[in-house]
């Protein structure tokens, strides 16, 4: 059981450039969420999916777009990177009733 | 909306010493989760503790224990025989059981607790 799985664990853009991170999650969770970590800002959530095929924005979602490709799979794009976007990303998932599972998350930096 | 409020940015701790996290929140759900997250260097989040709002006990996981209190909004976090592995940024969330926000965490600004030997 790996959990929730994120990839790139780094990586370094610039502006303007465009990326998606990946994360799948094994635990057949039907929520999944991805949520930025700045300094002193705590966890802010971008965007969540309650079940496969709905997608919903949470509180930043600016210059983000994702997809829930299946059960297992959330992934966030970046069209047009900014230096605001500079952060560390984290997903989630969720069971019903449950806590979230977080991954390892992903250091970007947007140069 | 709901706020979640950690009003100690950075707290210290003697080796086996006791030590006290502060969390309020604010909410007008009556049914909610609130929840305690360790964050070490290693950036991994990991649960440390649970609440469930309509259980009247505080929930206690080994030497970790919470001072849930309903009415007042505060959710603080008891760290018993401090080890320096406790050493991390510590998250208070809050999460609601129904509705639009899809039981997404709300997330505090964090506590950084340094252990001393």
């Amino acid at each position: 059981n790996a959990g929730v799985t994120q990839t790139p664990k780094f990586q370094v853009l610039k502006t303007g450039q465009s990326m998606t991170l990946q994360c799948a999650q094994d635990m057949n969770h039907n929520s999944m969420y991805w949520y930025r970590q700045d300094p002193g800002m705590g966890l802010r959530l971008i965007y969540y999916s309650a079940s496969e095929g709905t997608t919903d924005k949470g509180e930043v979602p600016n210059g983000y777009n994702v997809s829930r490709l299946n059960k297992r799979e959330f992934s966030l794009r970046l069209e047009s990177a900014a230096p605001s976007q500079t952060s560390v990303y984290f997903c989630a998932s969720r069971a019903t009733g449950g806590h979230g599972y977080f991954g390892p998350g992903t250091r970007l930096t947007v140069l | 909306a709901q706020t979640v409020t950690q009003s100690q940015p950075e707290m210290s701790v003697q080796e086996a010493e006791t030590v006290t996290l502060s969390c309020t929140y604010d909410t007008s759900e009556s049914d909610y989760y609130l929840f305690w997250y360790k964050q070490p260097p290693s950036r991994q989040m990991i649960l440390v503790i649970r609440q469930e709002a309509y259980k009247q006990q505080n929930a206690t996981e080994n030497r970790f224990s919470v001072n849930f209190q309903k009415a007042a909004k505060s959710f603080s976090l008891k760290i018993s025989d401090s080890q320096l592995g406790d050493a991390a940024m510590y998250f208070c969330a809050y999460r609601g059981n129904y509705g639009g926000s899809q039981g997404n965490l709300i997330f505090g600004k964090g506590t950084k607790l340094s252990v001393k030997p």
